[in-house]
């Protein structure tokens, strides 16, 4: 299986910060990376696939980047609505596997 | 606009098998550019992909659940279903319903989920 490990598991920023979150992967998976926001009590949504593609509707602050083992979600300025948790998940290979989360708090 | 929605007991007992239907609007669950998938959440933990299954009945199931999971379709109800035999409180999440990505013949995201629906594994 491939491992997906992100860091940090929690950030605590302000609105208007700068937040990198990254994601590694215990093996190359070329641009099949996915990130996913999930708000308490709601299921998660896309944000970015294929490491670096905006899904259609989600804000031009939100940015991926990154391919092979390594990859970074990047929030440009963030938002009230940004604090949330953020999942990773790799599409390469099945077993489909998901990052551990990282939870952005004020 | 596409909506998923998960319906099944949110209550089963030990060594009990848990079955949820997911009920697909908005689109042909017979689309071939996407799976259909089952995702699991144990309150307060992360997500795990359950497995995903084609319009045509392929399925691909994750290897800690393979031997007690099946996943089915009826396309004629635009439904896909989760079956999961001899559940323990271990199995307790919120199971989720989703979309697959499935362009030209690579697995992409999930980029629809369903709301999720608690099931509790308990006497």
């Amino acid at each position: 299986d491939i491992q997906m490990t992100q860091s940090p598991s929690s950030l605590s920023a302000s609105v208007g910060d700068r937040v990198t979150i990254t994601c590694r992967a215990s093996q190359g998976i070329s641009h099949s990376l996915n990130w996913y926001q999930q708000k308490p009590g709601k299921a998660p949504r896309v944000l970015i696939y294929a490491a670096s593609s905006l899904q259609s509707g989600v804000p031009s602050r939100f940015s991926g980047s990154g391919s092979g083992t390594d990859f970074t979600l990047t929030i440009s300025s963030l938002q009230p609505a940004d604090f949330a948790t953020y999942y990773c998940q790799q599409s390469y290979d099945t077993p489909l596997t998901f990052g551990g989360g990282t939870k952005v708090e004020i | 606009q596409l909506q998923l929605q998960e319906s099944g007991p949110g209550l089963v007992k030990p060594s009990e098998t848990l079955s949820l239907t997911c009920t697909v609007s908005g689109d042909s669950i017979s689309s071939t550019s996407y799976y259909w998938a089952w995702i699991r959440q144990p309150p307060g933990k992360g997500l795990e992909w359950i497995g995903n299954i084609y319009y045509g009945g392929s399925t691909y199931y994750n290897p800690s659940l393979k031997s007690r999971v099946t996943i089915s379709v009826d396309t004629s109800k635009n439904q896909f279903s989760l079956k999961l035999t001899s559940v323990t409180a271990a199995d307790t999440a919120f199971y989720y319903c989703a979309r697959l990505q499935y362009p030209r013949r690579v697995m992409g995201a999930f980029d629809f989920w369903g709301q999720g629906t608690m099931v509790t594994v308990s006497s």
